[in-house]
């Protein structure tokens, strides 16, 4: 059973628009969530996180939220350019964990 | 600084054979992760060592995997006897703690392992 989950496979946007790309998780233990974002035959590049003591953190063109209520998050892309086109991957951690689940990524393509 | 660095890139192996993948985690880093990716599914982690010593293994998926991280600097993962669903990208990855509960890991490019 996935414990962090990201329901779209893909995603296209045009440049200069904005780009939302949503994750939901099952534990109410996660207290940590990053962003991470890849291209083919690379690793994983972190990108940005939050605690969950907020609800929002922002980074240059990327935010992320948090709806813990919801068990929630998503991650805005402002605007969006082509070398953005990866796949990203939210990932989760517990308390004081240092192993993070990652959903299944999202692959983002932004057309020019 | 150099990142994490992971030898080799690919690897193709028949059914059976013995293969050894290498992470070297960035200078300094104490923590070092191995995960993987199956079939293009979600990374799932394997296993934490803190230098030399392994902290959690609750993801290795079985005794045919051995992972070593003597003298607390470079790990290894090896996979004996290989079996053709250990096929994937095998990603290493490293932090250095910090005052903050969560460390950002550090990824290296992985290797992609073919059991043929």
């Amino acid at each position: 059973d996935q414990q962090v989950k990201q329901n779209s496979p893909s995603l296209s946007v045009q440049e200069g628009r904005i780009s939302i790309l949503n994750c939901d998780y099952t534990n109410s233990m996660f207290d940590y969530f990053l962003w991470y974002k890849k291209y083919p035959a690379e690793g994983p590049t972190f990108l940005i996180s939050i605690s969950s003591i907020k609800d929002k953190n922002e980074d240059g063109r990327f935010t992320v939220f948090l709806n813990k209520s919801a068990k929630h998050l998503s991650l805005h892309i402002v605007p969006s350019q082509p070398g953005d086109s990866a796949v990203y991957f939210c990932a989760a951690s517990a308390p004081y964990g240092q192993n993070f689940v990652f959903g299944p990524g999202t692959r983002l393509s932004v057309l020019p | 600084e150099a990142g994490v660095t992971q030898f080799p890139s690919h690897s193709v192996i028949e059914k059976g054979q013995t293969v050894t993948l290498r992470c070297d985690p960035i200078s300094g880093h104490d923590n070092l992760y191995w995960y993987r990716r199956v079939m293009g599914k979600e990374i799932k982690f394997l296993l934490h060592f803190v230098k030399e010593s392994k902290q959690d293994e609750s993801g290795m998926p079985n005794n045919r995997f051995l992972a070593e991280r003597t003298g607390g600097t470079y790990s290894t993962l090896k996979v004996q006897p290989a079996e053709l669903e250990d096929s994937g990208v095998y990603f290493c990855a490293s932090s250095q703690p910090t005052s903050a509960l969560t460390d950002t890991q550090y990824f290296g490019p992985g290797t992609r392992l073919t059991v043929l």
